[in-house]
């Protein structure tokens, strides 16, 4: 049964640090992998999707790798800003899309001005 | 473009009583539709799936149902409300794989 862990599952730092978010599953025979955005009482936002054949994905100052011999993907987020304070979720997908993703509890990352 | 409406974005109901939330997708076609339910403080845990009409997975047993009778339309229901199942319920639609997973805005459910 495949499993995400996010470490850790809160994060403070100081406005315009360089950060990464860290993601773990169990099983590597994963389809694709998906980083998301949630705001305090919002839905999730797709931010990154990886799929299994690529090392990487970047949009603006994200940035997410993908290793998926080791079962880790990261998410690097560079020159943080307050604006960027909200709940990241990694989630994976097994196969190509008849069974559901499997996500992560998330990290709660307060950037602070 | 694809949109997602999930409606109502709030809801007080008291225990017992019936529930229907309605998820509609726009601008794809045989989507495969997602229920989660996120309650305080915890996690995202899947209630419900179909990768098509009329076909729904379930994922937990427990005293909600759900239906899916358009391509593009959701539907979460329950015949009497536990005070458990207050949560803060999430739709969400991708296309095969190929597509991200999107999410709705969310209900935000009170029993009481």
């Amino acid at each position: 049964k495949q499993e995400v862990t996010q470490i850790p599952a809160a994060l403070s730092v100081p406005e315009g640090e360089n950060l990464v978010l860290n993601c773990s599953f169990t099983d590597s025979a994963i389809y694709n992998l998906q980083w998301f955005r949630q705001d305090p009482g919002k839905g999730l936002t797709s931010l990154l999707l990886i799929q299994s054949s690529q090392r990487e994905q970047t949009s603006g100052r994200l940035n997410a790798s993908l290793d998926k011999s080791s079962g880790r993907s990261t998410l690097y987020i560079a020159a943080s800003q307050p604006g960027d304070s909200a709940t990241y979720l990694c989630a994976v997908l097994r196969n190509s899309g008849n069974t559901p993703l499997v996500f992560g509890k998330g990290t709660r990352l307060s950037v602070i001005a | 473009s694809q949109t997602i409406h999930q409606w109502p974005a709030t809801l007080v109901q008291p225990v017992g009583s019936p529930l229907s939330l309605e998820c509609t997708v726009e601008g794809t076609s045989n989507p495969n539709l997602y229920w989660y339910r996120q309650a305080a403080g915890r996690g995202l845990q899947l209630l419900f799936y179909s990768v098509g009409i009329g076909q729904i997975s379930s994922e937990v047993p427990q005293n909600l149902s759900a239906s899916r009778p358009q391509d593009r339309q959701f539907i979460l229901s329950s015949k009497k409300l536990l005070l458990s199942d207050s949560g803060f319920y999430l739709c969400a639609w991708m296309v095969q794989g190929y597509s991200p997973l999107h999410f709705g805005n969310g209900t935000r459910l009170t029993v009481t």
